[in-house]
């Protein structure tokens, strides 16, 4: 069935620099794509969407490209803050197994220290 | 413009009894999602909600049911509680449109936190 890896936390940056976390899936269809974050105590937020080959979602100085050919939709950012702390899910949906249901990868937790 | 609420915050619970969990969706909202977030996990999906008929069901044993009602507002509902089932309870809306629904996002309350003794 349909699944997202990503890569396991936690992930300690300082201040200003680069984040890249990895996403790879696996589905029997053409999915959309999703990246959320959960902070301390709250419930998810969506951060960004792609929902074709070579997309690219982009939201708050993050980015992600979706990418057919190595099945991948990695979470990138220029240069991080210490408020970007927080757990950050890649997700998918895929109209072949129903389209409603979302799966999630297990989370990447991200520390940034200033 | 409120978002997804959910109901009660926390909750703590001993082996064999059973819950009601309760939300309700953003404004404009007509689809209701539930999801069981272990801890250290990512959401694993219970079921979803929309016109007052479960649409797709996760792999999940029956003792989980829910409802929605008119208002679109839903419950979750456990019975025989099992110290496995202590999460957090995440519930998602969304707008059912025609077409490519698969790539609508999901709001998300801030869950129920369950706690089974």
């Amino acid at each position: 069935g349909d699944s997202v890896t990503q890569m396991e936390g936690p992930v300690t940056l300082s201040e200003e620099a680069f984040l890249t976390i990895n996403c790879t899936y696996t589905a029997t269809g053409y999915p959309s794509l999703f990246w959320y974050v959960q902070y301390p105590g709250e419930g998810l937020q969506l951060l960004l969407k792609a929902t074709k080959a070579d997309d690219k979602g982009s939201n708050k100085g993050f980015e992600a490209t979706y990418r057919k050919e190595t099945t991948s939709f990695h979470l990138e950012k220029g240069s991080v803050q210490v408020s970007d702390s927080a757990v950050y899910f890649c997700a998918l949906s895929d109209i072949n197994t129903g389209g409603f249901k979302t799966i999630f990868g297990a989370g990447t937790r991200l520390f940034v220290k200033a | 413009d409120a978002g997804v609420t959910q109901s009660p915050t926390h909750l703590i619970k001993t082996r064999g009894q059973q819950v009601t969990l309760r939300c309700s969706p953003k404004s404009g909202h007509d689809t209701v999602s539930w999801y069981q977030q272990a801890l250290g996990q990512g959401p694993q999906f219970i079921f979803q909600y929309y016109e007052e008929e479960e649409r797709q069901r996760g792999n999940f044993p029956d003792r989980f049911s829910g409802h929605q009602f008119p208002n679109y507002s839903s419950e979750l509902n456990v019975n025989a509680l099992l110290l496995g089932d202590s999460a957090l309870y995440l519930c998602a809306s969304s707008l059912s449109g025609q077409g490519a629904y698969s790539n609508q996002p999901q709001h998300f309350g801030d869950g129920t936190r369950l706690s089974i003794l």
